[in-house]
């Protein structure tokens, strides 16, 4: 259980074209997921959490025009990056909390997808 | 916000040693941890998390100890294996308020045959 799934695993896109990233939970509904950025040999950055039926609550530095979040079901969670840079090529992912939890672990627990590594050429 | 800090960077160990990774976090109002091992290309994989009310917790050969006075927490590995080899990722939270992960840089642990 708690298995959350992203496609697509890897894209390559021209620059100023837009890239549309699914995140879904798989076998538990997710009212709330969280996108990260994670850039080479770096940590993970969070981007935003995505709240099932309401607006994307963005990390600062984070623009929210650039990635148009949407979580339009309680297993789907999209971002869309919007013409984009060079800069953006990075590793996305998203990770999603079940209801409840799964022991050993407390509860609080988040399950991650398997990430998109994005390309701007 | 919260800020977590992680060390070593990177951390080389003899098969069957003991690896120690620490991590310190600033926000008093954190009450959650998890640690995550993320191999090259892959996902991060949760392989054991703490709660402020407890100060110790062990899953086989990995356990987390938690000092709230000092905030801090560490991971142990006992007994490593090659297939430890990996980055750990600790992080913090607090469970009442959306319960966003604030990540430690990372420790690239390699384990030695």
């Amino acid at each position: 259980g708690a298995v959350v799934s992203q496609h697509p695993s890897w894209v390559i896109c021209k620059s100023g074209t837009s890239v549309k990233i699914e995140c879904r939970s798989l076998d538990f509904q997710a009212t709330t997921m969280f996108w990260y950025r994670q850039f080479p040999k770096q940590s993970l950055m969070l981007m935003a959490t995505s709240n099932e039926g309401s607006k994307a609550t963005y990390e600062q530095g984070v623009e929210k025009d650039k990635f148009l979040i949407n979580h339009a079901s309680l297993t789907l969670s999209t971002l869309t990056v919007t013409s984009a840079h060079p800069e953006d090529s990075s590793f996305y992912i998203c990770s999603a909390r079940p209801p409840l939890p799964k022991p050993p672990f407390s509860g609080y627990e988040q399950y991650f997808g398997p990430g998109t590594r994005l390309t701007v050429t | 916000g919260e800020n977590v800090e992680q060390h070593p960077s990177t951390l080389s160990v003899q098969e069957g040693d003991s690896a120690v990774i620490k991590c310190t976090y600033s926000d008093s109002a954190s009450n959650y941890f998890p640690w995550y091992k993320q191999e090259l290309g892959k996902r991060p994989q949760l392989i054991i998390d703490i709660r402020s009310n407890v100060g110790e917790k062990k899953d086989q050969r990995i356990a987390v100890t938690l000092n709230k006075t000092a905030k801090h927490f560490s991971l142990h590995i006992t007994e490593t294996q090659p297939e430890d080899s990996a980055v750990y990722f600790c992080a913090a939270s607090r469970m009442a308020a959306g319960n966003k992960l604030t990540f430690g840089g990372g420790t690239r642990v390699l384990v030695k045959p």
